[in-house]
């Protein structure tokens, strides 16, 4: 079966701090894991993707997330973020059909 | 371009009532893909089209059904509405075959069941 953890449900930082959310997930088999971003009354907008290659993967708005097979996991960070940034965040694999996790909702402090 | 479009925006049913959700995907897009998102909870697959067939198909009951139109269009229809069933529903829409990688998301369609 497989599953996404993300550890962390709401996660406080202030404005130009840097962020990490965490993401875990349990599959026997190679997957393709995701971040995406919800804001407020929308859908979700495709942050980042892994799918083969560098494990170092850069997205959009400055975002990047580090795959680590041995530890079965996909943070995404940000050095220094914004208020913009706000939003809900979901990690997402991807075997046969797309698991995401419950999410993280990012509060940027002014 | 026009993104995934979604209709209706909100809806209102009562338990029992009958319900279809529409999805209209980007130009040029053949599969559609489903998703339900309870309050506080990262989205749920419920189904997966391409080329009007159905190519997945999550861990929902019957109630739920869906069908893509020749083009690409999709419908979702939920019989015998629960108040569970009270959610955001997402539409996505994705270019290449049946293989998603990259699925590009509408605002969602939100029912509340009374």
């Amino acid at each position: 079966a497989q599953s996404v953890t993300q550890l962390d449900s709401q996660v406080p930082v202030f404005e130009e701090a840097p962020v990490e959310l965490r993401c875990n997930y349990s599959s026997s088999v190679s997957v393709y894991l995701f971040w995406y971003v919800q804001y407020p009354n929308q859908g979700l907008q495709l942050l980042l993707k892994y799918l083969s290659g560098s494990t170092l993967v850069k997205g959009i708005n400055g975002f990047e997330a580090e795959f680590n097979k041995s530890q079965t996991s996909f943070h995404l960070r940000k050095p220094s973020v914004h208020i913009s940034d706000t939003a809900e965040y979901f990690c997402a694999v991807r075997v046969s059909q797309f698991y995401f996790g419950t999410g993280t909702s990012l509060t940027v402090i002014p | 371009d026009a993104g995934v479009t979604q209709s209706p925006t909100h809806l209102i049913k009562t338990r029992g009532q009958q319900v279809t959700l529409r999805c209209s995907p980007i130009s040029g897009h053949k599969s559609v893909s489903w998703y339900q998102q309870v309050l506080g909870q990262g989205p749920q697959f419920i189904f997966q089209y391409y080329e009007k067939e159905e190519r997945g198909r999550g861990n929902f009951p019957d109630r739920f059904s869906a069908r893509q139109f020749p083009n690409y269009s999709s419908e979702l229809n939920v019989n015998a509405l629960l108040l569970g069933d009270s959610a955001l529903y997402l539409c996505a829409s994705s270019g290449g075959g049946t293989v998603t990688y990259e699925q590009y998301f509408g605002p969602g369609t939100r029912l509340t069941v009374t």
